[in-house]
Parts: structure tokens; sequence; C-alpha cells
């Protein structure tokens, strides 16, 4: 069966610093995996998917993501976090037949 | 230009009330979502619908029904409500019914049972 998991629960950054969000799945053919991002009281914003071909995608507000088949990770990663960063972060996997998993969530806090 | 709506944003009731949540998406996509997020942020597919038709029924209560009297609109009805339904509710579309593609969301419906 799919899944996501996302490890860390929360994860606390110095405003500057560079971040690591880790999202692991399990799915047995070439995954469709994408990164969501929850401001309090807000939807989801999609900040990047990956497809196919190049391994590292880039998304919006300098966000990045990696593709690594062989550790079946779609880590997350900014150079240098600003406050406005602070936020729940999902990272999902769309599978066939219109299917949808979420991970749990990580919830991201800055420190100034 | 509100991408998908829903309303209201919040709703305050007591249990055993019926009360209908509304999404409307000027996206022009074929399909709408129904989504369920509990206090711990997990979020669970609860419907989905392409050209009005219902494509993914998730195992939730009877009391949960979904309608689509239009391809951009997605509609959920909760009957006899309980305390458990208290959640955040998102409502999202994408193009076509596919998991490779991207989904819009709204900003959700909080709804809190008395």
């Amino acid at each position: 069966a799919q899944s996501v998991t996302q490890p860390d629960i929360h994860i606390t950054v110095s405003e500057g610093a560079s971040l690591e969000l880790r999202c692991n799945y399990s799915y047995g053919a070439t995954p469709y995996l994408f990164w969501y991002v929850q401001s309090p009281g807000q939807g989801l914003q999609l900040l990047l998917k990956y497809f196919s071909g190049d391994t590292l995608v880039q998304g919006i507000k300098g966000f990045e993501a990696e593709f690594k088949r062989s550790q079946s990770s779609f880590n997350l990663r900014k150079p240098s976090v600003h406050w406005s960063d602070a936020a729940e972060y999902f990272c999902a996997v769309g599978a066939a037949g219109n299917q949808f998993y979420f991970g749990t969530g990580t919830s991201l806090t800055v420190i100034p | 230009d509100t991408a998908v709506s829903q309303t209201p944003k919040y709703l305050v009731t007591q249990m055993g009330n019926d009360k209908s949540i509304k999404c409307e998406q000027n996206l022009g996509h074929d399909t709408m979502y129904w989504y369920k997020q509990d206090s711990k942020k997990f979020l669970k597919i609860m419907f989905s619908y392409n050209n009005k038709e219902l494509i993914i029924n998730e195992t939730v209560p009877n009391r949960f029904s979904p309608k689509s009297p239009d391809k951009a609109h997605l509609n959920l009805h909760i009957n006899s409500l309980e305390l458990g339904d208290s959640a955040v509710y998102f409502c999202a579309s994408s193009q076509v019914p596919q998991g490779g593609e991207p989904q819009h969301f709204g900003d959700g419906t909080r709804l809190s049972i008395l």
C-alpha cells in the first residue's frame, strides 16, 4: 500500500539557517511527488512537484526538493529560512486512480 | 480572484444539527475533492468527483453526503453532527482525475461541534 512518512513532527530553525524537511514514501511504481505548505488558517499551497526527469526540482519561495529513488525519499530544502516560512509542510504522493496520500506534516518554527 | 472558495469559513453548531459547506472553483477543473483535517493536522480524502460523478468515496459515515450540481461546485452536507466531526474540511480541485495532477485547495471550513 502507498504511504508517506514525514519523520519530523516539529522542527525549529533560526532565521537565515538552512532547512531540510524529510519525506519518505512507499509506492510500487514511479510516484508523483509533491510538497505543500499550509500557513495558519489557510489552505494548502503547492510548493513544487516531481513527475519525472531531473531529480532536483525547484519550487516557489526559494524551495527545492530532491528525489532519490534508492532511498525512497523526496526531501525539501531551503538554503536560508525566512520568518515567513513558519508553517506546516506536507509531503504527498499521487498514485494511479486519482489517489492522493499526504504525510502527517512537519511543523516549522523560525526563531529570530 | 479566489481559485477555490469555501463557505462558511467557520461553522459552530450543536450536536445533532444538519449543516452544509459549499465549495466553488473557477479554475475550469474537472475534478473536485473533500478532505478532512483533524486536530493533529492529518489530511484524509473523503470524496472526489469528476464532471459531477463520484469517483472516490472513502470510508466515511453515511451522514456525510456530497453533491455536485455542476463541475465547478461540490457541496458537503452533514446530517446529525457528532463531536467527532469537529475538524477543518478542505475542498480542492484538479484539472483531471489523475494522481499526477496537483490539487488546488480552498482555505478550509473550521467546523466546531458544541
